[in-house]
C-alpha cells in the first residue's frame, strides 16, 4: 500500500513561530488526514482534506493538497510549546478501506 | 464519554507464550483496526474489520489473529509470540471505514517479548 511520506522528519523552533511540515504520496487518493502524536500516546485527529479541496482550516492549522504534485502540507501558526509532538500524514484512497500513514514529522517547540 | 480502550496497556512477556489484547469502542463504530508503531517505520497496519464477523488482512498480518464477534470489541491475538513483535499497538475506530471518517485511537499497548 501507499505511504506519506513526510519532510522534514524533525523540526526545531522557538514558540510563536510557524511551523511546516509536508507530506507527499504515490497514488491517488481520496482523502488526506494529518494526526498528532504525543509522546508514546495514542493519535489524535487534526484535520481531513478531501481529494476535491485545496486548502483546509481548523483553528491555528492550515492544511493544503495539491494533487497533481500528490503532496500536501501542514502549516502550525504561532505554536506553542504544548505543540510539541510528532505529527503524521495519513492517505485513503478509493476502493481501499485503509489508512496507510507515513514515519512521522518530530515538531520541538522551545519555550 | 467516547473512546477507544485497549487492555492491557504494558505487557511484558516470553516468546511463545499465548497473549490477548482487548480492544473496546462505545461509539458504535463499523470499522475497526490494529496498527502497530516502531522506530523509523510509522504505523503500519496488522488487520481490520469493516463489521462484525468481516476482517481483513492490513500490511504486516504475519503473526496475528483478530475476531470480531461483537461490533465493541475487537481482539488481537498473538498465539505465538516472538521478539521481533516487541511494539508498540494501537487500536483505532471510525464510524465507517476511511473514506472521510477521521479515526479514533486508544491509548496503545506497549508489549515487550521476551
Amino acid at each position: 500500500s501507499q505511504q506519506g511520506e513526510e519532510d522534514p522528519q524533525a523540526l526545531s523552533i522557538q514558540e510563536g513561530e510557524n511551523a511546516t511540515m509536508n507530506c507527499s504520496y504515490k497514488t491517488s487518493i481520496n482523502n488526506l488526514q494529518w494526526y498528532r502524536q504525543n509522546s508514546g500516546r495514542g493519535l489524535v485527529h487534526l484535520i481531513l482534506i478531501r481529494s476535491n479541496e485545496r486548502e483546509k482550516h481548523s483553528g491555528r492549522l492550515r492544511v493544503t493538497l495539491d494533487t497533481s504534485k500528490k503532496s500536501s502540507s501542514l502549516l502550525i501558526t504561532a505554536s506553542r510549546a504544548a505543540d510539541t509532538a510528532s505529527y503524521f500524514c495519513a492517505t485513503g484512497v478509493y476502493g481501499n478501506n485503509r489508512l496507510a500513514f507515513g514515519k512521522g514529522n518530530q515538531v520541538v517547540v522551545i519555550p | 464519554e467516547a473512546q477507544v480502550t485497549q487492555n492491557p496497556r504494558y505487557l511484558i512477556t516470553v516468546t511463545g507464550k499465548k497473549l490477548t489484547v482487548t480492544c473496546s469502542q462505545n461509539m458504535n463504530h463499523e470499522y475497526m483496526s490494529w496498527y502497530r508503531q516502531d522506530p523509523g517505520l510509522g504505523l503500519r497496519q496488522i488487520y481490520y474489520s469493516m463489521n462484525v464477523e468481516v476482517t481483513d488482512k492490513g500490511d504486516v498480518p504475519e503473526g496475528y489473529k483478530v475476531s470480531r464477534k461483537e461490533k465493541r470489541n475487537f481482539p488481537l491475538i498473538l498465539e505465538s509470540p516472538s521478539p521481533n513483535q516487541t511494539s508498540l499497538y494501537f487500536c483505532a475506530s471510525s464510524p465507517t471505514g476511511t473514506l472521510y471518517n477521521e479515526q479514533f485511537f486508544g491509548p496503545g499497548t506497549r508489549l515487550t517479548v521476551l
